[in-house]
């Protein structure tokens, strides 16, 4: 089976820099994912990861280590509309391509 | 494309009545998932399908619940009974195949079981 553990809730201050962190247990990995869900609205993809090391895109960044099954996302320059829950979700090749999600990371962002 | 929709967006039923819940997936995507939200659990994945296929119904929570895709365009989600405690956004989403494909989320149906 499938487990993913994040924490539920991190705050921080307009233009400060936060890491999220996701460890994982798969029966066959293939990539962690990262999704950000504004209350009320759907989740919508930020990252993937298939690979070790760091994947940037613009003020975000998605960290793999495989061999530790961990991995974080790291936002910079924290603005209030990031507040938002953030999941880490693996794909999983087990009969098809399924994706599980994580309990997901309440980010409070304050002024 | 619309993206992935879904309807109704709010749902309010008595228990004991029929729910059926409905999504149309991106066009060309291969595959459709149904979850489950509730700030309890989280984002359960429910079923998912493979070109019209169900592949894993194991998140199904009971016999009542029941999915279909009839075609590449449209699935169902139906509760039958509905209960109180199937209150929570049913959330249907589809990709195309591949391990690093992104998931693509609807709006999400809030249902709500009085």
């Amino acid at each position: 089976g499938q487990s993913l553990e994040q924490p539920s809730e991190v705050t921080a201050v307009e233009g400060a820099i936060v890491q999220i962190n996701c460890t994982y247990q798969t029966s066959g990995f293939y990539g962690l994912s990262w999704y950000q869900q504004h209350d009320g609205g759907a989740p919508t993809f930020l990252s993937y990861n298939a690979l070790d090391g760091l994947e940037e895109t613009g003020r975000f960044s998605s960290f793999l280590s495989r061999s530790d099954s961990y991995g974080y996302l790291l936002l910079q320059e924290l603005q209030m509309k990031d507040s938002a829950s953030y999941f880490c979700a693996v794909r999983d090749q087990g009969g098809g391509f399924k994706t599980i999600f994580g309990a997901g990371t309440r980010l409070f962002v304050k002024a | 494309d619309a993206g992935v929709i879904q309807s109704p967006r709010h749902e309010v039923t008595e228990m004991g009545q029929e729910v059926t819940l409905r999504c149309k997936p991106i066009s060309g995507h291969d595959y459709l998932f149904w979850y489950r939200q509730t700030m309890m659990r989280g984002l359960e994945l429910l079923i998912y399908f493979n070109n019209n296929v169900p592949i894993d119904d194991s998140g199904m929570p009971e016999d009542r619940f029941s999915a279909k895709m009839p075609n590449a365009s449209f699935s169902t989600l139906k509760i039958q009974p509905s209960e109180p405690r199937d209150s929570a956004v049913y959330f249907c989403a589809s990709t195309l195949a591949g391990l690093n494909t992104e998931a693509f989320f609807g709006q999400g149906t809030r249902l709500t079981v009085v």
